[in-house]
């Protein structure tokens, strides 16, 4: 049973680009939550999809942006690339918004620098 | 404001000998507390979690972390540790009717020999 993939699992940027990262949810899951661990800090909330809506959103510029397919896979797409951006870009999913019951599995992450 | 805050970034420890992770919650984030584990270059782990009932929660591993209400605490023990326990260690929260993980910092533990 696959769990949570991300793609790429490294990439470099200049300042000023666009990059889009995916996710692909572990088998049965129907909702994909992102998060920005920054170095040396715990993860920070980005955003949540299901049913291919942003359900709620964190503390972050518009410049991050999202979108859920119907096969429940996941981009993040950050525009306008700030040397702050580096981070390494976590994606969980889950069974359902809350994930109360059946938890959330995560992946390792995509680690993004900007330079 | 911080709602989740572990309050040691590192924890040196000698092999086999017990361990405490310490995590303290703001009132306003918690009824589900978490305790996750980052290897090098990897994802988050579940360890174990605390959604209701026993204040007492075992996890993988050999670890547990008892519930405190009245201390706003979750602190998280080993009575041993192995050289492979040494990883990143995240307290995490979520509210009852909302969706998203509050973190804390993280606590470093680093098992030696």
């Amino acid at each position: 049973d696959a769990g949570v993939t991300q793609s790429p699992t490294h990439l470099i940027k200049t300042r000023g680009q666009q990059v889009t990262l995916r996710c692909s949810p572990k088998s049965g899951h129907d909702t994909v939550s992102w998060y920005q661990q920054a170095l040396g800090q715990g993860p920070q909330f980005i955003f949540q999809y299901y049913e291919e809506e942003e359900r709620q959103r964190g503390n972050f510029p518009d410049r991050f942006s999202g979108h859920q397919f119907p096969n429940y896979s996941s981009e993040l797409n950050v525009n306008a690339l700030l040397l702050g951006d580096s981070a390494l870009y976590l994606c969980a999913s889950s069974l359902d918004p809350r994930g109360r019951n059946y938890g959330y599995t995560f992946g390792s992450g995509t680690r993004l620098t900007v330079v | 404001a911080q709602s989740v805050t572990q309050l040691d970034s590192q924890v040196p420890v000698f092999e086999e000998a017990p361990v405490e992770l310490r995590c303290n919650y703001s009132s306003s984030v918690s009824v589900y507390l978490f305790w996750y584990v980052q290897y090098p270059n990897q994802g988050l782990q579940l360890l174990l979690k605390y959604l209701s009932g026993s204040t007492l929660v075992k996890g993988i591993n050999g670890f547990e972390a008892e519930f405190n209400k009245s201390q706003t605490s979750f602190h998280l023990r080993k009575p041993s540790v192995h050289i492979s326990d040494t990883a990143e260690y995240f307290c995490a929260g979520r509210r009852d009717n909302f969706n998203k993980f509050y973190f804390g910092s993280g606590t470093k533990l680093n098992v030696k020999p």
